[in-house]
């Protein structure tokens, strides 16, 4: 058990660029979440996928971000035409359904746009 | 609707003594709670959840919360405080089986020498 894994740990971008970020998920565990988290808050709810599907969305989650699962493993988050106001720190987190809603976070992937 | 109100932003305390970090939560149903750590420029970490088992709950590190319903609270104390629990605490709440957990405004714990 590697834990979750995230890539890039850090990302810096000019403002209007495209950004992605990749996770991977503790192996077997079939939920799958992305939360964000500015300095000074607490993470908040992007979305949620059970297998590939993508079960749940916050109203954070605009027209410029797309998350997918494709095959049920790994999970990537684009941002499209970045805003200054989207760096953040971006968590992804995994969970077995044997655990409910017990999740576990990987070290997250910064984003600063300039 | 489910929410988490952490009650100070920032607790102090000198090493060896005592923990207190304070939380009430709203849920429209019967919650799972959670307390997670972070540190500096990190992930979060699971301390300790409740999950309608038994109220005193007991997680790493040395620390334990109580569950509350009539009182809505689920408090994280620790006896003794160590120079490396210097961190950020998030009471988190979730009144669901999966998808979507509440975090709180977190409180930073600060332990001096």
């Amino acid at each position: 058990d590697t834990g979750v894994s995230q890539d890039p740990r850090h990302k810096i971008t000019k403002r209007g660029q495209n950004v992605t970020f990749r996770c991977d998920p503790i192996s077997e565990h079939n939920r799958l979440y992305w939360y964000r988290q500015t300095l000074g808050q607490g993470p908040e709810f992007l979305t949620y996928f059970q297998n590939e599907a993508q079960l749940e969305k916050s109203r954070l989650l605009s027209d410029r971000f797309s998350a997918e699962r494709p095959k049920g493993s790994f999970s990537t988050l684009e941002i499209q035409r970045t805003e200054q106001g989207d760096s953040a720190m971006y968590l992804c987190a995994s969970s077995p359904t044997t655990e409910g809603n017990t999740i576990y976070f990987g070290e997250g992937s910064w984003l600063t746009v300039v | 609707a489910q929410s988490v109100t952490q009650l100070d932003s920032h607790v102090s305390v000198s090493e060896g003594t005592p923990v207190l970090l304070r939380c009430n939560y709203s849920s429209s149903y019967s919650p799972s709670l959670f307390w997670y750590v972070q540190h500096p420029n990190k992930g979060l970490q699971l301390l300790l959840k409740y999950t309608s088992a038994a109220t005193l709950v007991k997680g790493i590190n040395g620390f334990e919360a109580e569950f509350k319903k009539s009182e809505t609270s689920f408090h994280l104390t620790k006896p003794s405080a160590h120079m490396s629990d210097a961190a950020e605490y998030f009471c988190v709440v979730s009144d669901t089986n999966a998808g979507k957990s509440t975090f709180g405004d977190g409180t930073t714990l600060t332990v001096k020498p």
